[in-house]
């Protein structure tokens, strides 16, 4: 079964301050991970996904196979990443459809 | 260019009542796809269309649902007896590739928040 796990749901941090979303996944096959970004009042939006490697906003995430997490990072939080943080995966090959976790809510703080 | 576009933007139903959600995908996206979101959830896949193909319909969890996408542009996504538990945002993406190895990027549109009474 396909399962993507964020522990956590509701992360609070001071700006400036390190911050980690946790997120977990299940899958037999070698799946594509990404991590999908909501502002207040805005629709769903891709932030990173494991094969580009990049770092967007200065968020990075790294798959991890041995643990099977794909944890996103930023060592700097900032008052405007505040939003709600979705992990997902899209199984290998076929049909593409993303299995999304439940969602953080990351409240940074002045 | 536009971004994905849904309407109605809030749906109200009694009870019992046939909705229908329409989702413009971007121009040119082969692929769309229909999520269900309810509260405090993450999204959850219901079906995807390729073209005007609907390839993969394993998401949506009743007869009930019914969607569509005739002439591959343009797509339905339509409701029969609404029930309580069918109150939550559907949310249609569009992507370009054809759903074959490997991913492509995933526009959302805004969503229709459709509450049943």
């Amino acid at each position: 079964a396909q399962r993507v796990t964020q522990p956590e749901k509701l992360l609070s941090v001071f700006k400036g301050a390190p911050v980690e979303l946790k997120c977990n996944y299940s899958y037999s096959g070698s799946p594509e991970l990404f991590w999908y970004v909501q502002y207040s009042r805005q629709r769903l939006q891709l932030l990173l996904r494991h094969i580009s490697r990049e770092s967007i906003k200065g968020f990075t995430a790294d798959l991890n196979k041995g643990e099977t997490s794909f944890h996103l990072k930023k060592p700097f939080a900032q008052e405007e990443d505040s939003a709600m943080y979705y992990c997902a995966l899209s199984p290998q090959g076929g049909s593409e459809k993303l299995v999304f976790g439940k969602g953080t809510k990351l409240t940074v703080n002045p | 260019g536009a971004g994905v576009s849904q309407s109605p933007r809030y749906k109200v139903a009694k009870r019992g009542q046939d909705v229908a959600l329409r989702c413009d995908p971007i121009s040119g996206h082969v692929s769309l796809f229909w999520y269900q979101q309810a509260l405090g959830q993450g999204p959850e896949f219901l079906t995807y269309f390729q073209n005007e193909a609907q390839l993969d319909k394993s998401g949506l969890p009743s007869d009930r649902f019914f969607a569509e996408r005739p002439e591959g542009s343009v797509s339905t996504l339509k409701i029969q007896r609404t029930q309580q538990e069918d109150s939550a945002v559907y949310l249609c993406a569009s992507s370009s590739l054809l759903g074959l190895a490997g991913s492509d990027t995933q526009y959302f549109g805004p969503g229709t928040r459709l509450t049943v009474l």
